[in-house]
């Protein structure tokens, strides 16, 4: 069980376009969801904080408005990145947890390149 | 700022015991310790996760010292894919895991 899934796993777009990704947890609802980006030979950085329902909360340093995030329902969160940029190529990867637990859930991750 | 400092790398061979030491000297009365594994371009997977004296599972070992100031995870016998980062992680229940740099195994046969 506690399976998280992202879709694409990969994606290629030019730059000035907007990409979504989707983090969907597979067996078990997520009350919050987290959001990684992790460049070349580097460490997780933390983008964003979502609770299903409710505006999600950034980091800072994170741009909200180029890097939306959508946590409808208690299985799904999107990231959209928006006017992506060749420095926006990068790995995402989303978490998911079952509220008042611990233990996050990663999924696989989306490896962005911006051209 | 992540709350834990650890090795920037080991080396081990095949078969051998692996000991990695993590320093939290601020650790809150609240927080867990957990140690993930990632793969290169993978998403970490959890390993092991504890609060105090010492946690065994299939894969791990985790040992705390009565001050909880440091963890140390013991992987036995390890193997060639074993070769992975091993990110140690203090927090709340509830928080959002901060990744510090992590440590780099490399296992040679």
């Amino acid at each position: 069980g506690a399976v998280v899934s992202q879709h694409p796993s990969r994606v290629i777009c030019k730059s000035g376009t907007s990409v979504k990704i989707e983090c969907r947890s597979l067996d078990f609802q997520a009350t919050t969801m987290f959001w990684y980006r992790q460049f070349p030979k580097q460490s997780l950085m933390l983008m964003a904080t979502s609770n299903e329902g409710s505006k999600a909360t950034y980091e800072q340093g994170v741009e909200k408005d180029k890097f939306l995030i959508n946590h409808a329902s208690l299985t799904l969160s999107t990231l959209t990145v928006t006017s992506a940029h060749p420095e926006d190529s990068s790995f995402y990867i989303c978490s998911a947890r079952v509220g008042g637990y611990n233990e996050q859930f990663f999924g696989p991750g989306t490896r962005l390149t911006v051209l | 700022l992540a709350k834990t400092t650890q090795p920037i790398s080991m080396d081990s061979y095949e078969g051998q015991e692996v000991n990695i030491t993590c320093s939290h000297n601020n650790i809150a009365t609240n927080d867990y310790i957990t140690w993930y594994q990632q793969f290169p371009s993978q998403g970490p997977r959890f390993i092991i996760q504890g609060y105090k004296t010492k946690v065994t599972n299939e894969v791990a070992s985790l040992f705390i010292p009565a001050d909880r100031k440091s963890s140390t995870l013991s992987l036995p016998r390890v193997s060639l894919s074993d070769t992975a980062v091993y990110y140690c992680l203090v927090s709340q229940a509830g928080t959002a895991l901060i990744f510090g740099k992590g440590t780099t195994l490399s296992v040679s046969s």
